[in-house]
């Protein structure tokens, strides 16, 4: 069965810092991998998808990679800001639709 | 242009009650999702539509849950003879042809039930 963890579950930064997080899945036979943002008593917005034959993709300010051998992806934010701040999601789909979510990391930055 | 809708946006109703949540997809896409969302259990995949068929039903938690989508478009989403652990945040979301596709959600439904 898989499963979806993210580290560190919570991260609270000043502004202009750049930071990693962290998501881990216990198994590799994943068809992509997808990050979200949730503001809080919203919906999720996807920012990055990857699949699986990709190593990163990149879309302003932030960089996702995935290394799919060690169930291991990354989300890469570059100068944060006090926008930045939401519960970051990871999740992954295999060989069937649905999405396996991590439990997420709540990002505070603050001015 | 117009993105995934869901009404109601809040609903409270009584232990025992049955509710219908509605879920409109971006217009144009085959496949859509529900999931539910509460404290304890973080974000569960609850059933997927490829049109007006549900090829995974896989994460209905009983069979007080059911759900349909007509014309390939609209869903709803029925729970009966709800139960305090149904509260959660339902949300929808729709991929243009589904198979890994990006999945774009809905603000979501939150459901209490007293």
């Amino acid at each position: 069965k898989q499963e979806v963890t993210q580290i560190p579950a919570a991260l609270s930064v000043p502004e202009g810092e750049n930071l990693v997080l962290n998501c881990s899945f216990t198994d590799s036979a994943i068809y992509n991998l997808q990050w979200f943002r949730q503001d809080p008593g919203k919906g999720l917005t996807s920012l990055l998808l990857i699949q699986s034959s990709q190593r990163e993709q990149t879309s302003g300010r932030l960089n996702a990679s995935l290394d799919k051998s060690s169930g291991r992806s990354t989300l890469y934010i570059a100068a944060s800001q006090p926008g930045d701040s939401a519960t970051y999601l990871c999740a992954v789909s295999g060989n069937t639709d649905k999405l396996i979510f991590g439990t997420g990391t709540r990002l505070q930055v603050f001015p | 242009g117009a993105g995934v809708s869901q009404s109601p946006s809040n609903k409270v109703t009584e232990k025992g009650k049955d509710v219908e949540l509605r879920c409109d997809p971006i217009s144009g896409h085959t496949a859509l999702y529900w999931y539910r969302q509460s404290l304890g259990q973080g974000l569960e995949f609850l059933i997927y539509f490829q049109g007006n068929s549900a090829p995974d039903k896989s994460g209905l938690p009983s069979d007080r849950f059911s759900a349909e989508r007509t014309g390939g478009s609209v869903s709803t989403l029925t729970i009966q003879r709800t139960q305090q652990e149904d509260s959660a945040v339902y949300l929808c979301a729709s991929s243009l042809v589904g198979g890994g596709d990006t999945q774009y959600f809905g603000p979501g439904t939150r459901l209490t039930v007293l």
